[in-house]
């Protein structure tokens, strides 16, 4: 079955404008997550969804929001782009309501520049 | 509040070597621990879970590790690597409807 699917791959984006980012999940999952990677952060957790509710925030400013669809499908925006918000974004679903016991499975992740 | 602490940035190894990752965690209820792998340009492969049970867990690729309560450890091996193993590797353990990933271990291989 299919994975998940992130688009775009790569954006290119210019300091003060904002971006929506997408994710489709693997099929039947209905947990959607997001994360943020950079060389000096590392993994940060960004926000989780549950048949459409967000359930868990991490600790990152209001300019970072999202959602889920009745689909599953989510997307995430970042309103007034930041140099320091160049980050591989990855999207990652999960099938069960707990995520102790099923990880996650991750998309390949969009790669944002902001210049 | 879980936490992660990979305790190698990069280990350097050549082709056919054994190699151990090390990875030690902290929880303050039952954890749930993961390895995932990430390529160049690639999003994280999950690699191998501990849920509970045995403690020693096999994966993909011939990659396993090692559930250790008592020293709260989730060491991950192989016994012979190959140039193809080059890439990070991320141990997590599960939080509250998140993972929380350590900082990551490059693993070089070299012939």
């Amino acid at each position: 079955k299919a994975g998940v699917t992130q688009t775009p791959r790569y954006l290119i984006k210019t300091r003060g404008q904002q971006v929506t980012l997408s994710c489709s999940p693997i099929s039947g999952h209905r947990s959607v997550s997001w994360y943020q990677q950079t060389p000096g952060q590392g993994l940060q957790f960004l926000f989780e969804y549950f048949s459409e509710t967000q359930r868990n925030k991490g600790n990152f400013p209001g300019r970072f929001s999202g959602r889920q669809f009745s689909n599953s499908r989510s997307e995430m925006n970042v309103s007034t782009l930041e140099l320091g918000d160049s980050a591989l974004y990855l999207c990652a679903s999960s099938s069960g309501q707990g995520i102790g016991a099923y990880g996650y499975t991750f998309g390949s992740g969009t790669r944002l520049t902001v210049v | 509040a879980q936490s992660v602490t990979q305790l190698d940035s990069q280990v350097p190894v050549f082709e056919e070597a054994p190699v151990e990752l090390r990875c030690n965690y902290s929880s303050s209820v039952s954890v749930y621990l993961f390895w995932y792998v990430q390529y160049p340009n690639q999003g994280l492969q999950l690699l191998l879970k501990y849920l509970s049970g045995s403690t020693l867990v096999k994966g993909i690729n011939g990659f396993e590790a090692e559930f250790n309560k008592s020293q709260t450890s989730f060491h991950l091996r192989k016994p012979s690597v190959h140039i193809s193993d080059t890439a990070e590797y991320f141990c997590a353990v599960s939080g509250f409807q998140k993972l929380v990933f350590g900082t990551g271990t490059r693993l070089l291989v070299s012939p």
